[in-house]
């Protein structure tokens, strides 16, 4: 089946700093999504970004199918980008589709 | 103001004792499913439900139960919960199975649950 592999697993920034997450997926997918949690465990949606860029002020993802990746740039970090940023595959699975998950990225932005 | 409404958000029962976590969606959405997340495993699908009346397995189903008996709520029940069924619940939902897409999936905001 399909798997999803996030590197780095952990990440310390200073506030002000830039960062790039990585997620890697062993297979064709639908589609790719981009979620933060934050540190009270709320999932936030940021991207879906099957294919090509794009940009949300300070952040931007990009998948490249063709060589199964897809990035998240954060730009000047700031300490509310704290949490775990995981990604996320849609994939057909028989009856069911569902999201196949990464294990994410911890990033804590220090001030 | 679209929403996935999950209670209880915070829960600490004793191995046994029948509990059920609601969840509630205001947004007329078919597809529901329910995950749990677990340090080193991510988040992983439970059970799913497509419409109502219409359930199915997802990846852990063992000691759960749903139901769907109208669109906008989908339970989570644990009959006799253990402790290895400690974990950050999530309830999700969207538009439609078809449309399991993009930024149309909403997130509950979470219910941790503790057996102990």
């Amino acid at each position: 089946g399909i798997q999803v592999e996030q590197s780095p697993p952990d990440l310390i920034l200073q506030e002000g700093a830039n960062s790039t997450l990585r997620c890697n997926f062993s297979d064709s997918v639908n589609n790719l999504q981009w979620f933060h949690q934050n540190p009270w465990g709320q999932l936030i949606n940021l991207f879906y970004i099957p294919s090509g860029t794009k940009q949300n002020g300070r952040l931007s993802a990009t998948t490249v199918v063709t060589e199964r990746y897809s990035l998240l740039y954060i730009s000047s970090s700031q300490t509310t980008d704290s949490g775990v940023y995981f990604c996320a595959a849609i994939t057909n699975a028989g009856n069911n589709r569902k999201l196949i998950w990464g294990l994410g990225t911890s990033l804590a932005v220090n001030p | 103001e679209a929403q996935v409404t999950q209670n209880p958000r915070y829960l600490i029962t004793v191995t046994g004792k029948k509990l059920t976590v609601t969840c509630s969606q205001n947004m007329n959405h078919e597809y529901m499913s329910w995950y749990r997340q677990d340090p080193g495993l991510g988040l992983r699908q439970i059970y799913y439900s497509m419409n109502v009346e219409v359930t199915d397995k997802g990846d852990v189903p063992e000691g759960y139960k749903v139901s769907r008996k109208e669109k906008r709520n989908f339970p989570l029940i644990l009959e006799s919960p253990s402790p290895n069924q400690t974990s950050l619940y999530f309830c999700a939902s969207s538009p439609s199975y078809w449309g399991l897409v993009g930024n149309t999936i909403y997130f509950g905001e979470g219910s941790w649950l503790t057996v102990v």
